[in-house]
């Protein structure tokens, strides 16, 4: 079953505002993971926060995570059209091989 | 670097012919392997992983295997394709020691059942 849900399900903005998405996952994880897809494309990894983490940059993004909600957010900083893709987020555990990923979330970036 | 291929691109098949889609890796020892599909506008759904050679985990009971036969190469099968097997098949990898989690991806396949 999916562990992370994003939301919003899809996202449309202006080209230089800031795009916010969250995720929120229900058991107990080691790290947190957001990873970006182009339109047909394979996934990328973009950054990974563990679990005794609250915060992390990376660049114009910027990602939270708050283990007592189990939620995780995303902010991508003055968007530009390249932004435009899909973006996943995805939950570790301890001990596991295996990373489960949530729906994501369909982020379109206007000129 | 390490770089990670998948092939065919895409793949239109009839209903009950075989499949067999092949993923290497290169740049890297002993990678935990994985098998994704991806539904339209949907998100991953694990397929199978590998944690060495003829090391298989399925986490979908389906019509679908996965084999390993060399250390970086990892292949998913099928005898009989179903319409349902249509989907985005993607192949990833991640190192299997040491702190770095973060899968890396293949450029993916395109499965079309008719």
């Amino acid at each position: 079953s999916q562990q992370g849900e994003e939301d919003p399900q899809a996202l449309s903005i202006q080209e230089g505002e800031n795009a916010t998405m969250n995720c929120s996952y229900k058991t107990s994880i080691n790290n947190l993971q957001w990873y970006r897809q182009n339109s047909g494309r394979g996934l990328v990894h973009l950054i990974l926060i563990r679990s005794n983490e609250r915060e992390k940059h990376s660049g114009r993004l910027r990602v939270t995570l708050d283990t007592s909600k189990k939620s995780s957010s995303l902010l991508i900083t003055a968007s530009r059209a390249a932004d435009t893709a899909s973006y996943f987020c995805a939950t570790g555990f301890q001990g596991a091989q295996k990373l489960v990923f949530g729906q994501g979330t369909r982020l379109t970036i206007n000129p | 670097s390490q770089t990670i291929h998948q092939w065919p691109a895409t793949l239109v098949q009839p209903v009950g012919s075989p499949l067999s889609l092949e993923c290497t890796v290169e740049g890297t020892s002993n990678p935990n392997l994985y098998w994704y599909r991806q539904a339209a506008g949907r998100g991953l759904q694990l397929l199978f992983y590998s944690v060495g050679i003829g090391q298989i985990s399925s986490e979908v009971p389906q019509n679908l295997s996965a084999s390993r036969p060399q250390d970086r190469q990892f292949i998913l099968s099928s005898k009989k394709l179903l319409l349902s097997d249509s989907g985005f098949y993607l192949c990833a990898w991640k190192a299997l020691t040491g702190a770095i989690n973060e899968q890396f991806f293949g450029p993916g396949t395109r499965l079309t059942v008719l």
